[in-house]
């Protein structure tokens, strides 16, 4: 069981490139979370996901996009990316999704855009 | 709108101490709060919550939590600090309106670091 996994653990990019960062949950999730992390900032929510086939905004979405490909996995893709998302990324799941579950994360997805 | 604010970036304790972080929270509606952990580079994983069903929530790793309505806090403590404690913390309330859909909005972290 390995839980909440992502890839790639490391990225550089360039200004304007695009990359998918893939997250995949083996715990038969039904929610699903993008954060990105940021000193002082704490975890900031970009996209989630309620269930498959649906994905909704969280307080940062601008500049990503994000795909529920099936059940185990919900991947963050940058189009065109900027220096201001470099970050780290953290990709979450949780049963039912509901106020009260406990969330488990990944270990997260280092991105440097030059 | 729901909110979190962790008072002190960074607290330094000795070992053995006494730990306290600071977690006030702002919400229209009761509650859930949240403790998470992060190791150096690695996730976070959850240390506690608060769910309404006791105003004191017992934790891993020795660590508990008292929610005070009257103060709109959630401050996370540990009677004796271990090194391996040393981490970042989080505090975090989760989406309790109708949407329901268990967003957490963290605060800004805090640093413990324990000195030998």
């Amino acid at each position: 069981n390995a839980g909440v996994t992502q890839t790639p653990k490391f990225q550089v990019l360039k200004t304007g490139q695009s990359m998918t960062l893939q997250c995949a949950q083996d715990m038969n999730h039904n929610s699903m979370y993008w954060y990105r992390q940021d000193p002082g900032m704490g975890l900031r929510l970009i996209y989630y996901s309620a269930s498959e086939g649906t994905t909704d905004k969280g307080e940062v979405p601008n500049g990503y996009n994000v795909s529920r490909l099936n059940k185990r996995e919900f991947s963050l893709r940058l189009e065109s990316a900027a220096p201001s998302q470099t970050s780290v990324y953290f990709c979450a799941s949780s049963g039912t999704g509901g106020a009260v579950e406990t969330q488990y994360f990944g270990p997260g997805t280092r991105l440097l855009v030059l | 709108a729901q909110s979190v604010t962790q008072l002190g970036s960074h607290v330094s304790v000795s070992e053995g101490a006494l730990v306290l972080l600071r977690c006030n929270y702002s919400s229209s509606v009761p509650p859930y709060l949240f403790w998470y952990v992060q190791y150096p580079n690695q996730g976070l994983q959850l240390l506690l919550k608060y769910t309404s069903a006791a105003t004191l929530v017992k934790g891993i790793n020795g660590f508990e939590a008292e929610f005070k309505k009257s103060e709109t806090s959630f401050h996370l403590t540990k009677p004796s600090a271990h090194m391996s404690d040393a981490a970042e913390y989080f505090c975090a309330v989760s989406d309790a309106g109708s949407s329901n859909t268990g967003k957490l909005i963290f605060g800004q972290g805090t640093t413990l670091q324990v000195k030998p």
